[in-house]
C-alpha cells in the first residue's frame, strides 16, 4: 500500500530553527508537496520538490531525497505565526496525490 | 481574486437525508477535486474531474455523488447521509492534470446526526 508517515505534533521556540520529516512509500513518484494549514482554514502551498536537493523559499526550505523515500521541511527564524500543522503529499504514478496526517506544529514564546 | 467558493460552510444533516455541497471556481481550472478531512488522518480523495464533463472516483467515493457541467462548479451530493459522513470537505482544483499545486475552498464543515 501507500503510505506518507510524518510526526504527529512537534513544539519549538519563537525565533528557533525546526525541521519537519516526511518519509514515503507510494507507487512512483512525481512529484513531493508541503502544503500549510491553519486551524480551521484550508491548506496552503508551500513548496514542491521533484528532483534531489533542497529549495529554498525565504524562511522556509525543503529537501528531497528520492532514494530515501524521505523529504524534509525547515522553517528557520520561526514565528508564532508559523503555528500551523504541515502536511506532507507524494503526487503518485497516476498523478494522483497521497497525503500525510499532518504536523502539528506548536510554537511557545 | 475569489478563488474557489465552497457552501455551506457549516451544516448539520439529519440521517438519511440528502445534501449538496457547492463549489466554484473562478480562474478556470480545468481539473478539481473534493476531499474530507478527519482528525488524524491524510486528506483522502473522494471524486475529481480532469476537464469539464469528466469525472473519476478517489479513494473515498462511496456515498457520494459528483458532476461537472462546466468548468466553473463541481458540486458534491450526498444521496442518503450517514453519521460516517461527518467530516470537512475541501473542494481544491489545479490548473492542469500534472500540475502539483491545489488550491483549495475555505471547507465545509458538516455534522450527520
Amino acid at each position: 500500500g501507500q503510505n506518507i508517515d510524518q510526526p504527529t505534533e512537534m513544539t519549538a521556540t519563537e525565533g528557533a530553527i525546526v525541521q519537519i520529516n516526511c518519509t514515503y512509500q507510494t507507487s512512483g513518484f512525481n512529484g513531493l508537496f508541503w502544503y500549510q494549514q491553519h486551524a480551521g482554514e484550508a491548506p496552503t502551498f508551500l513548496s514542491y520538490n521533484v528532483l534531489d536537493g533542497l529549495e529554498e523559499k525565504g524562511r522556509f526550505s525543503s529537501f528531497l531525497s528520492r532514494s530515501k523515500g524521505y523529504s524534509y521541511l525547515l522553517l528557520k527564524e520561526l514565528q508564532m505565526k508559523d503555528s500551523a500543522s504541515y502536511l506532507c503529499a507524494v503526487r503518485d504514478s497516476n498523478y494522483q496525490l497521497i497525503w500525510g496526517a499532518g504536523t502539528k506544529l506548536i510554537i511557545k514564546p | 481574486t475569489a478563488g474557489i467558493t465552497q457552501a455551506p460552510t457549516s451544516q448539520i444533516l439529519a440521517a438519511g437525508r440528502s445534501m449538496t455541497l457547492r463549489c466554484t471556481q473562478d480562474m478556470r481550472h480545468n481539473a478539481m477535486y473534493w476531499y474530507r478531512q478527519d482528525l488524524g488522518l491524510g486528506l483522502r480523495l473522494i471524486h475529481y474531474s480532469n476537464t469539464a464533463g469528466t469525472t473519476g472516483k478517489g479513494e473515498v467515493p462511496d456515498g457520494y455523488s459528483v458532476s461537472r457541467a462546466n468548468t466553473d462548479d463541481f458540486p458534491l451530493t450526498l444521496a442518503s447521509a450517514v453519521p460516517s459522513q461527518t467530516s470537512v470537505y475541501f473542494c481544491a482544483s489545479s490548473g492542469g492534470e500534472h500540475t502539483g499545486e491545489l488550491f483549495f475552498g475555505e471547507g465545509s464543515r458538516l455534522t450527520v446526526l
